[in-house]
């Protein structure tokens, strides 16, 4: 069936760095998704992006964050500067529209903030 | 508050046993979707569900908007199942997990 590919998998960096982890969604898809998970807990929402624009965010999305979707490319979510309670799992989904569709996840990227 | 309840937590089955796992919404939705997160974090859509039965191999999933309630039942239960199920609600542009269920099948 349909990929969410992300990149990279595992990601370990120093507080303070900047990180971008990327999202390569279903190819016809127009609707992207991040959520964050940490270890134990539930998944949490952050961020939708359709048509090059933020949607909606959520509390958990701080001023550090940042999306888009350069030309089509890959969908980035950005943190800069990172903190140590960033480290999580970070999920990308894509979806062909917003109501009555399958969302379809990647398999996440671990951020290990040290 | 939660938006989306699932029950029980956690649960511990035998292998061969049936387990039933419930969501319900304490909104109104637009859709709701059930997902299996294997315990290395991926996740695996299950079924895209916003209304009645539907059937995947072992498993049965059944929506009743009206009664904002959503059921996953696993049949014949094998360790191969063990993991977290999630049931999510979209609802205006914004998907809704719920905590989750922790499945442990033993042999």
């Amino acid at each position: 069936g349909p990929k969410v590919l992300q990149i990279p998998s595992h990601q370990i960096i120093d507080m303070g760095q900047m990180v971008t982890l990327n999202c390569d969604p279903v190819s016809n898809h127009l609707y992207f998704y991040w959520y964050k998970q940490i270890l134990g807990q539930q998944m949490e929402f952050l961020v939708n992006f359709y048509n090059g624009k933020v949607m909606e965010k959520s509390k958990l999305f701080k001023d550090q964050f940042s999306v888009e979707r350069p030309d089509g490319s890959y969908f980035t979510l950005k943190i800069q500067p990172t903190a140590l309670e960033d480290s999580a799992v970070y999920f990308c989904a894509s979806s062909s529209s917003a109501s009555q569709n399958t969302l379809y996840f990647g398999a996440g990227t671990r951020l290990s903030v040290l | 508050g939660q938006q989306v309840q699932q029950s029980p937590a956690s649960l511990v089955l035998q292998e061969g046993e049936n387990a039933e796992l419930q969501c319900n919404f304490s909104t109104s939705l637009n859709s709701m979707q059930w997902f299996y997160q294997r315990p290395g974090g991926s996740l695996v859509s299950l079924f895209y569900n916003p209304s009645g039965t539907k059937h995947s191999g072992r498993l049965t999933s059944t929506t009743v908007i009206k009664e904002r309630r959503s059921s996953l039942h696993i049949s014949s239960s094998q360790t191969t199942d063990s993991g977290t199920y999630l049931c999510a609600l979209e609802r205006n542009n914004r998907i809704f997990f719920g905590d989750g269920t922790q499945l442990v099948v033993k042999p």
